[in-house]
């Protein structure tokens, strides 16, 4: 089946981007749309953004001004960049293939995780 | 953006005990809820989609409800395994939004 993972440095210092990588085994990136969720240390999942395999994206507009989510379908990987990191996006970055059937979409399945620390 | 609430945030409950979890939203979004059960240290894992449709693999004592703004989890009878955090998640428009979570734990 499917399976997720997240890689890329687990400490990013203020004001620096914070770079992801989510690599796909078990099946191809073609087809579907991918996503970045985070959760903050005890609190809620927040929505970061789509790709879709053709490269096109939404973002949430809470952070579009500094993300970019990219795709690279030959090596079955996409990223996420969120530049001028602060302490408020310290979190559990997740990444996730957007299911979907009639009109609905959901995400499953998920990567397991990473923790990003903003520190100096 | 719509807001989704959860309630309550926290329950405790014994094995066996039938759990019931509500979510709201702020505006309707029709059926398009998913549910999700997330352990300590784990990533979410898709229960209910569609706010009513069993994700294969799922067992069949969980169950989802409810259309327009008010939608509800139902486990039907508590499992050891069971004990987690669920969230509601509306897949209505962008951007897509969460449940702040409610946490069962072990009476």
């Amino acid at each position: 089946q499917v399976q997720l993972q997240e890689s890329g440095p687990g400490l990013v210092k203020p004001s620096e981007t914070l770079s992801l990588t989510c690599t796909v085994s078990g099946g191809s990136i073609s087809g579907y749309y991918w996503s970045w969720i985070r959760q903050p240390p005890g609190k809620g999942l927040e929505w970061i953004g789509n790709i879709h395999y053709s490269g096109s994206t939404n973002y949430n507009p809470s952070l579009k001004s500094r993300v970019t989510v990219s795709i690279d379908t030959s090596k079955n990987q996409f990223s996420l960049n969120l530049s001028s990191v602060t302490a408020a996006d310290m979190a559990v970055y997740y990444c996730a293939r957007r299911g979907s059937g009639a009109s609905h979409n959901w995400f499953d399945p998920w990567g397991q995780g990473t923790l990003v620390t903003v520190s100096s | 953006d719509i807001q989704m609430t959860q309630s309550p945030s926290s329950l405790s409950a014994s094995v066996g005990d039938r759990v019931t979890i509500t979510c709201r939203a702020s505006q309707s979004i029709s059926n398009y809820l998913n549910w999700y059960q997330q352990k300590p240290g784990k990533a979410p894992k898709l229960l209910i989609y569609a706010a009513s449709s069993l994700q294969s693999g799922v067992p069949s004592r969980f169950s989802g409800s409810g259309s327009g703004t008010d939608f509800t989890l139902t486990i039907s009878s508590l499992q050891p395994e069971d004990f987690a955090t669920y969230s509601c998640q509306q897949s209505y428009t962008l951007p897509q939004t969460f449940g702040q979570g409610t946490k069962v734990e072990i009476k």
